[in-house]
Order: C-alpha cells, then sequence, then structure tokens
C-alpha cells in the first residue's frame, strides 16, 4: 500500500530552527510537496521536490531523497506564526497526491 | 496568482437538508477539480476528482448520491451534500490544478465548515 509518515506533533523555540521529516512508500513517484495548514484553514503551498536535493525559499528548506523516500522540511529563525501543521505530500506515478496526516509544530517563547 | 474561492466558509444545517459548497477559480481554468474532506487532526482524505463536463470520479467508500459533484464549467465546481446528518460534520476543502506551472502546483479554496446539528 501507499505510506506516508511524519511525526504527529514537534515543538520548538522561537528562533531556533526546526526539522520535520517525512518518509514515503508509494506507487511511483512524481514530486513531493510541502503545506502549511493552520487550524481551520486550508493548506497552503510551501515547496515542491522533484529532484534530490535540496531547495531553499527564506527561513524554510526542502530536502528530498528518492533513494531512500524521505524529505524533511527546515524551518529556521521561527515565529511564533509559524505555529501550525505541516502537510507532507506524494504525487504518485497516476498523478494522485497521497497525504501524510500533518506534523503539528508548536512554537514556544 | 492561481485563485480558487470557496463558498460558503461555514455552514450549520440541520439533520436532512442538503448543503452546496462552491468551489470558483478566478483567474484561470481548472479543467480538474479535486474534493477533500478533512477530519480534525486527521489528514486530507480525497473523496472525488471532476473534469469539466464529465461525471466526477468518486474515492472507494465515497457515496456519490450522497456527494454530488457538478464541474458544469471551467471555473466552477460544486459539491451537494444531500440528507446530511451528524457525522457529515467536516471540513471540506476544494483543490485545483494550476495549468502551466512547472510544480505540478495546487491551489486550495479557503475550505467550508460543516455542522450539521
Amino acid at each position: 500500500g501507499q505510506n506516508i509518515d511524519q511525526p504527529t506533533e514537534m515543538t520548538a523555540t522561537e528562533g531556533a530552527i526546526v526539522q520535520i521529516n517525512c518518509t514515503y512508500q508509494t506507487s511511483g513517484f512524481n514530486g513531493l510537496f510541502w503545506y502549511q495548514q493552520h487550524a481551520g484553514e486550508a493548506p497552503t503551498f510551501l515547496s515542491y521536490n522533484v529532484l534530490d536535493g535540496l531547495e531553499e525559499k527564506g527561513r524554510f528548506s526542502s530536502f528530498l531523497s528518492r533513494s531512500k523516500g524521505y524529505s524533511y522540511l527546515l524551518l529556521k529563525e521561527l515565529q511564533m506564526k509559524d505555529s501550525a501543521s505541516y502537510l507532507c505530500a506524494v504525487m504518485d506515478s497516476n498523478y494522485q497526491l497521497i497525504w501524510g496526516a500533518g506534523t503539528k509544530l508548536i512554537i514556544k517563547p | 496568482g492561481a485563485v480558487v474561492s470557496q463558498h460558503p466558509s461555514r455552514v450549520i444545517c440541520k439533520s436532512g437538508t442538503s448543503v452546496k459548497i462552491e468551489c470558483r477559480s478566478l483567474d484561470f481554468q481548472a479543467t480538474t477539480m479535486f474534493w477533500y474532506r478533512q477530519f480534525p487532526k486527521k489528514s486530507l482524505m480525497l473523496m472525488a476528482t471532476s473534469n469539466e463536463g464529465s461525471k466526477a470520479t468518486y474515492e472507494q467508500g465515497v457515496e456519490k448520491d450522497k456527494f454530488l459533484i457538478n464541474h458544469a464549467s471551467l471555473t466552477l465546481s460544486t459539491l451537494t451534500v444531500t440528507s446530511a446528518h451528524p457525522e457529515d460534520s467536516s471540513f471540506y476543502i476544494c483543490s485545483a490544478s494550476i495549468p502551466g506551472t512547472e510544480s505540478h502546483g495546487y491551489t486550495f479554496g479557503s475550505g467550508t465548515r460543516l455542522t450539521v446539528v
């Protein structure tokens, strides 16, 4: 079956760095997405990786290793507004998105 | 950028009534619209995929007679929850693929919080 695993919850301190991991097993691979979702709101797009390596976008970076079925989202200089759920999603061979359950990130002052 | 407008954002209805949720693509043509459902602290669950001018494709376990999807134009897709029950209370989100983007990006509606009492 298809499976996306990510931690349920993480806690970090304002100003610090946090890494949210995602491992996947899917039928084919056509890219991996990271989304941010605040409570009660729709997800917003953060990043897309289809090739191995690190993609940096401001305070957020996303890494992909296709051979390991592994990705991480790195958040630097954490701000209180970064408190949200972070969803990992993989596009399979049928171009269908398979979603992880999300990681709730709690930022403490 | 590509925007999908979803209405209503919140709705409370009585058991047995029907509720219609609309998603409109404002500045692009959405040939395909995805409808998701999300329970608290759970992953987004794909309910169905709708293509303009054709019948929607429903995921296994989703009742097509209960969740009616219409995609009559390239800018409008609707989800109607018929004969709603309290267990249908959930967060419903639509999403459309953004045409012409290298990253096969998706844009999401703002979601509809449905409460059935």
